[in-house]
């Protein structure tokens, strides 16, 4: 079975802080994805990485970054964290063939206080 | 632009009975790809069935099963026989076209269901 592991599942800070979240995925997959989802928006994609080293914007990059050093780890940086990052953050993975399903972590509830 | 919508917020089905929760698409593209996830209260979000856009025959999934009517857009999931550990969050997503081999998924807003006995 696919295991995706996210670091934390409570995770308080606070504001101004530099958080990071980590992910880290067991199957050899390429793609590996970040969400953060809240009540009634459903699931918005932050940064998505398909390879070591690469990444691509999602949605909602603003006030994000990541890092994907190694193939298996995938690392979302909140550089200074707000009040509005209070979220639940959702960390995927996917091997890059067609229609392949995303195989998700746990996630991590996030408060910024 | 490709976009999911979940009309439906929440909803109550009895054990043993059957559920349909709605989901229609838009997208211009031809082939496509759609998947519906389940996420209980703990949190974890969990692939349930996947639907291709040729795909000729509806999706099946033990008790779960994919009502795939392409020309009204619409790809529902039925869930047979209702069992208590079927309360959670139901989300559908679609393949994200422009993305290519990266699986990028675009997802509606969710449906929540909550089975009782």
């Amino acid at each position: 079975d696919v295991k995706v592991t996210q670091s934390s599942r409570y995770l308080v800070k606070r504001t101004g802080e530099k958080v990071f979240l980590e992910c880290v995925q067991d199957m050899d997959h390429e793609n590996m994805f970040w969400y953060r989802q809240d009540p009634g928006l459903g699931l918005r994609l932050i940064y998505f990485s398909y390879d070591v080293k690469m990444k691509e914007k999602g949605d909602i990059p603003e006030g994000y970054s990541v890092s994907r050093e190694k193939k298996e780890r995938f690392s979302l940086i909140l550089e200074s964290a707000s009040t509005n990052q209070t979220s639940m953050y959702l960390c995927a993975s996917s091997p890059k063939r067609y229609n392949q399903p995303q195989h998700f972590g746990d996630g991590t509830r996030l408060s910024i206080l | 632009a490709q976009k999911i919508t979940q009309t439906q917020p929440g909803m109550f089905v009895q054990e043993k009975e059957a559920v349909t929760l709605d989901c229609t698409y838009d997208t211009s593209d031809q082939s496509y790809g759609l998947f519906w996830y389940k996420q209980p209260s703990s949190g974890e979000m969990i692939f349930l069935i996947y639907q291709g856009s040729y795909d000729e025959q509806n999706a099946t999934e033990g008790r779960y099963s994919l009502n795939f009517q392409k020309a009204r857009k619409s790809a529902n999931l039925v869930i047979s026989a209702s069992q208590l550990g079927d309360s959670a969050m139901y989300f559908c997503a679609m393949r994200e076209n422009r993305g290519g081999a990266t699986n990028k998924l675009i997802f509606g807003t969710g449906t929540l269901l909550a089975v009782q006995p």
